[in-house]
């Protein structure tokens, strides 16, 4: 009954690869997130969807590509991995999100550790 | 430029004692004020929510304040046990839809 699942849990990789992370959840929210925790614990919002529509791109570079096949999933796919996107990535669901506020509690999964060699 | 700032960035408390965590923020315009607990290894997990209108809400053993006029919240926790141990972030959401999150302060709860 785990409410944000992420696989894989654990991820090494070379430099160069291209790898994707799966997100899904269960608890019926229209909008889910990427997250990413640098090495000093520093969470940083990547994107957002709601409703399989794109409504928060940050400055990430264009080597990111998040996918939402349904509401219910959003994958993240890393194209030429780089030393510095070693970090935890996180996803998150919520109610609908509004462009104006942020109310509604974020549920987050339990991560994925990302290493580049 | 939008910042949370938290402090202590780690705390040492024995189980059964009570502690208070402090965060500072600059975020303009102001939506809401979230707690949030992270174990290690796990997702961030909500505490609290408190919007402009809320001085105080509590969960448990964990108490949010937040004084939006000197733009300061801070986290008690009474009677701590070892699963305290976590970190505890506090994030700001302006209504810009963003949200910006503090580093956090990493508490150890010991015997």
């Amino acid at each position: 009954d785990t409410a944000v699942s992420q696989t894989p849990k654990y991820l090494v990789t070379q430099m160069g690869n291209d790898k994707s992370i799966k997100c899904e959840q269960n608890l019926g929210h229209d909008t889910m997130y990427w997250y990413k925790q640098d090495s000093k614990k520093f969470l940083k919002i990547m994107f957002s969807y709601n409703n399989k529509e794109l409504i928060i791109n940050e400055t990430v570079p264009n080597r990111f590509s998040p996918k939402s096949p349904d509401k219910a999933h959003l994958n993240l796919h890393i194209n030429s991995l780089e030393l510095g996107d070693s970090a935890v990535y996180f996803c998150a669901s919520s109610q609908f999100a509004d462009r104006q506020s942020y109310s509604y509690e974020q549920y987050f999964g339990p991560g994925t550790r990302l290493t580049v060699t | 430029k939008n910042q949370v700032e938290q402090s202590p960035q780690s705390l040492i408390i024995l189980e059964g004692k009570n502690c208070t965590l402090q965060c500072n923020y600059t975020v303009s315009p102001f939506s809401n004020l979230r707690w949030y607990k992270q174990d290690t290894g796990r997702g961030p997990v909500s505490l609290t929510i408190m919007t402009f209108s809320e001085n105080t809400k509590s969960n448990g053993r964990y108490t949010a304040t937040l004084d939006a006029d000197t733009k300061q919240s801070s986290l008690h926790i009474t009677a701590s046990q070892l699963s305290d141990s976590a970190s505890y972030i506090c994030v700001v959401a302006g209504t810009a839809s963003k949200l910006t999150f503090g580093t956090g302060t990493r508490l150890q709860v010991t015997l």
